[in-house]
């Protein structure tokens, strides 16, 4: 399964736009990029996936680079209740066999302030 | 509200001691993952049921077993605990590995305090 590097933390000034980045520089083409967040040692929280194009949903917006190598997940309106650690994922697809664990890192820690 | 429920919360207990986890996953979801989150830590995959069979296994101790009933709830079983197990544990559950997605969706956790 391929890594990601993201920074460790991040502050973002309330009702701006949040960018948070993520390195996956050995992604192969069957993996997928997760993001998921925690909030305070709840459970973490699906956000968005994508494979290839770019991807919105209510929650957030998912760029992924041309070459895949890498991804911004964006958060167009941070508020307080974003602040949470962010978590990229690269995971294969289903076809790719029976692995569906995901391998966490440490996340990115993103600070909305007011 | 993810729909995935764990009990207990919190559980305190002592060292060699045995404990229980419980996971009920979302309804309609077949598959259940537990994970390890020690503190500061990222998530430690621990092991992943499908339809009651044991599908894919990651850092998980000798001393831990997890088990998927008919029901498709799942408990996670620790035992002769040791003070570094000490730790948030999460269950999470999918759909069906027929999806064409099979996103991940997490109960709140059980926090395991071992004294």
């Amino acid at each position: 399964d391929a890594k990601t590097t993201q920074p460790p933390s991040m502050d973002c000034a309330e009702g701006r736009a949040a960018n948070l980045p993520c390195n996956h520089s050995t992604i192969s083409g069957n993996e997928y990029v997760y993001w998921y967040r925690q909030i305070h040692s709840q459970g973490p929280q699906y956000i968005i996936h994508g494979l290839k194009n770019n991807e919105t949903n209510e929650m957030a917006s998912l760029i992924i680079t041309e070459d895949r190598k890498s991804s911004t997940l964006i958060l167009p309106h941070a508020t307080l209740r974003d602040t949470a650690v962010y978590y990229c994922i690269v995971r294969p697809t289903l076809n790719a066999g029976n692995n569906r664990k995901l391998i966490w890192g440490l996340g990115t820690s993103l600070a909305v302030n007011p | 509200d993810s729909g995935v429920t764990q009990t207990p919360k919190h559980l305190i207990t002592a060292t060699g001691q045995r404990v229980t986890l419980r996971c009920s996953p979302r309804s309609g979801d077949l598959s259940v993952y537990w994970y390890q989150q020690s503190l500061d830590q990222g998530l430690q995959f621990l092991i992943q049921y499908y339809n009651g069979e044991e599908r894919a296994k990651g850092n998980i101790l000798e001393r831990f077993s997890a088990q998927q009933f008919p029901d498709l709830h799942s408990e996670l079983n620790l035992s002769s605990l040791e003070l570094g197990d000490s730790a948030l544990y999460f269950c999470a559950s999918s759909v069906s590995q027929r999806a064409s997605t099979d996103t991940q969706y997490f109960g709140p956790g059980t926090r395991l305090t071992v004294l």
